[in-house]
């Protein structure tokens, strides 16, 4: 079945450390998406990217990285810099040939908290 | 700029009464619209989602939107609410197309409490 991965599902991060959330998508989607979920403030993007080896600062991209080296592939890097980091974040994918039927997949989400 | 608000932050009803959660957007085009749905520690699903098509749009589950673009609506509904429809629901915009730079914007969202 087709769909989007994220894991680990709950991860701890100690003061300073840099950890990394995956996200894989065998939906052969061009987009793909990082939002930050707070309670009471929906969902906020961090960065995004439209093709491989390209990717674009959102909302809220400091104290964050990203790299895109294959299309199935996402990764979001939290680093020390992101001195609030305790939230659920979401990865999510779209295939932007289809200009009308937009539809974002979503991921199952990764709890991060800090130690 | 595109913007979407969801008014109120949580909503309850009881079982078999209307669920009605509101959702205002501001965009300088004809925007696409949706409602996502999002179970605790999951993410969203798509419920319903308009793109310049029928005004009156059907979702899963028995849910329905309203476009109404004098009023500048997206407002959810359902006739009768199911225990199974607590939750928190977002409404997102988006351009008509995906041009670059764009993706979706999301409400604050709604939780939805349903009591027996």
């Amino acid at each position: 079945d087709g769909g989007i991965t994220q894991s680990p599902k709950y991860l701890f991060r100690k003061e300073g450390q840099n950890v990394t959330l995956s996200c894989e998508q065998n939906l052969n989607h061009d987009a793909m998406y990082w939002y930050r979920q707070d309670p009471g403030q929906g969902l906020r993007l961090i960065y995004y990217s439209q093709i491989v080896n390209d990717f674009q600062k959102g909302d809220i991209a400091e104290g964050y990285s990203v790299s895109r080296e294959k299309k199935e592939s996402f990764p979001l890097t939290v680093t020390s810099a992101q001195k609030n980091p305790t939230a659920f974040y979401l990865c999510a994918s779209l295939d932007s040939h289809l200009a009308t039927n937009e539809k974002l997949f979503f991921g199952s989400g990764t709890q991060l908290s800090v130690l | 700029a595109q913007s979407v608000t969801q008014l109120g932050s949580h909503v309850s009803v009881s079982e078999g009464a209307l669920v009605l959660l509101r959702c205002n957007y501001s965009s300088s085009v004809p925007p696409y619209l949706f409602w996502y749905v999002q179970y605790p520690n999951q993410g969203l699903q798509l419920l319903l989602k308009y793109t310049s098509a029928a005004t009156l749009v059907k979702g899963i589950n028995g849910f329905e939107a309203e476009f109404k673009k004098s009023e500048t609506s997206f407002h959810l509904t359902k006739p009768s609410a199911h225990m199974s429809d607590a939750a928190e629901y977002f409404c997102a915009v988006s351009e008509p197309f995906n041009q670059a730079g764009t993706a979706l914007i999301f409400g604050k969202g709604t939780t939805l409490s349903v009591s027996s």
